[in-house]
């Protein structure tokens, strides 16, 4: 099984800033990945599939790059919608799995 | 715009099987080169994928729950429906039907509201 570490786990920042999270995949996936924003008790909203492009409706400011097994989601100002949990998602193969979740956090 | 929709007992006890649908609509599950997946979220912690299905009745299942799970899709009634049988509390979750774009650019785009389904006696 392929497994997905993202980091950090939580992440404070302000509104305006410019954060970035990581996602490390035990082996290389290509592009084949994924990330969500997930609010409480809501569904997760996919924002970028094929690690960099960007799902329609989906802000600007939202962008993803990496391959192989390194990947990160660029958030370029923080805006008060923003503050929720990101999971990266890979699909390599037949299967799925999930990183953990950063929580992204008001400072 | 499509919509997806859980339903199912909120409660099951240890050891029967967990039975949810998933209702499609704005849409036809037969349309297109979509498939149907379920992803679950126990409390607190990461999204766990379950196993999805084609409208071929086409499976791909995850290996950690294969030996409990069926996953079968009914084009007439467009839905598709997920069975997981010995459940134990730790099938406790949120559980999440999602239109999966596996034969596309991947991800999930569309996802139900999620149901949480409680393993208890």
């Amino acid at each position: 099984d392929i497994q997905m570490t993202q980091s950090p786990s939580t992440l404070s920042a302000s509104v305006g800033d410019r954060v970035t999270i990581t996602c490390r995949a035990s082996q290389s996936i290509s592009t084949w990945l994924a990330w969500y924003q997930q609010k409480p008790g809501t569904a997760p909203k996919l924002l970028i599939y094929k690690a960099s492009s960007l799902e329609s409706g989906v802000p600007t400011r939202f962008s993803g790059s990496g391959s192989g097994t390194e990947f990160t989601l660029t958030i370029s100002s923080l805006q008060p919608d923003d503050f929720a949990t990101y999971y990266c998602q890979e699909y390599n193969n037949y299967s799925v799995t999930f990183g953990q979740g950063t929580k992204l956090e008001i400072k | 715009q499509v919509q997806l929709q859980e339903s199912g007992p909120g409660l099951v006890k240890p050891s029967q099987t967990l039975s949810l649908i998933c209702t499609v609509s704005g849409g036809s599950i037969s349309s297109g080169s979509y498939y149907w997946s379920w992803i679950r979220q126990p409390a607190g912690k990461r999204l766990e994928w379950i196993g999805r299905i084609y409208s071929s009745g086409t499976t791909h299942y995850s290996p950690s729950l294969r030996s409990r799970l069926t996953i079968s899709v009914d084009t007439s009634k467009n839905q598709f429906s997920l069975k997981l049988s010995s459940v134990t509390a730790a099938d406790t979750a949120v559980y999440y039907c999602a239109r999966d774009l596996f034969a596309d650019n991947g991800g999930f785009d569309s996802w139900g509201q999620g149901t949480l389904v409680t393993v208890s006696s």
